[in-house]
């Protein structure tokens, strides 16, 4: 079945130690975006590629960077971890070029700081 | 002023009711809309996309006000299964980007 998988499903790191977080797609959509979603809130729009163009959100830390090596991957690097990026994160996708661009959304990397 | 709003919930429902929720969005230039169930430390997964005419998917109803700007989702003949938190989104733009609400949370009890 076509999907959106992302590893680990848990990680846990220590306060400023860099990790990076993955995604891959099977669905062969050309956009692919990196949310935040802390407890009771919406999720939080990181940045996202239009295939190969990367789109920062204005808001979104310098602490955070993505890599997108090519259609199938994207990768999330937290460069120096605080207490307050832990947080559930979300790899989605969408295709272009349809009325509706429906989202869909991989299982998400629950993001442990101690 | 948040660009979607939801009320947050609490809905406590019996099994067999029918429950209806609303979103609002501030930007009427708001393109496209959808509905999404996320369940407790899951993934929001797509419910529906709301159309202009309005739409329909068994028990779940997707409406959408333009003049008042929002959306709406009834739930008809709950189900124990339906209990999630229930996103909307909204596309602004020409951009892919989605802006979420903060969800609604619903609990259907026997």
């Amino acid at each position: 079945d076509a999907m959106v998988i992302q590893n680990p499903r848990y990680q846990v790191t220590q306060f400023g130690k860099p990790v990076t977080l993955s995604c891959s797609q099977t669905l062969n959509h050309n956009v692919m975006y990196w949310y935040q979603q802390k407890s009771s809130q919406a999720p939080k729009l990181l940045f996202h590629y239009y295939d190969k163009d990367f789109n920062n959100e204005a808001d979104t830390p310098d602490n955070f960077q993505s890599r997108r090596p090519n259609t199938s991957f994207c990768f999330l690097d937290i460069r120096s971890p605080g207490l307050g990026d832990a947080a559930m994160y979300l790899c989605a996708t969408s295709i272009s070029g349809v009325s509706y661009n429906e989202q869909f959304f991989g299982p998400g990397t629950r993001l442990t700081v101690l | 002023r948040k660009e979607v709003e939801q009320d947050p919930g609490p809905f406590n429902v019996p099994e067999g009711a029918t429950v209806a929720f609303n979103c609002t969005y501030s930007n009427s230039a708001s393109q496209s809309f959808f509905w999404y169930r996320q369940d407790c430390r899951k993934e929001p997964k797509l419910l529906m996309s709301v159309y202009s005419s309005g739409n329909e998917d068994g028990r779940f109803t997707a409406q959408l006000n333009r003049a008042s700007q929002y959306i709406s989702l009834l739930i008809r003949d709950s189900k124990l299964s339906d209990s999630a938190t229930y996103l909307c989104a909204v596309r602004v733009d020409s951009s892919y980007k989605l802006i979420f609400g903060s969800g609604t949370r619903l609990l259907v009890r026997p």
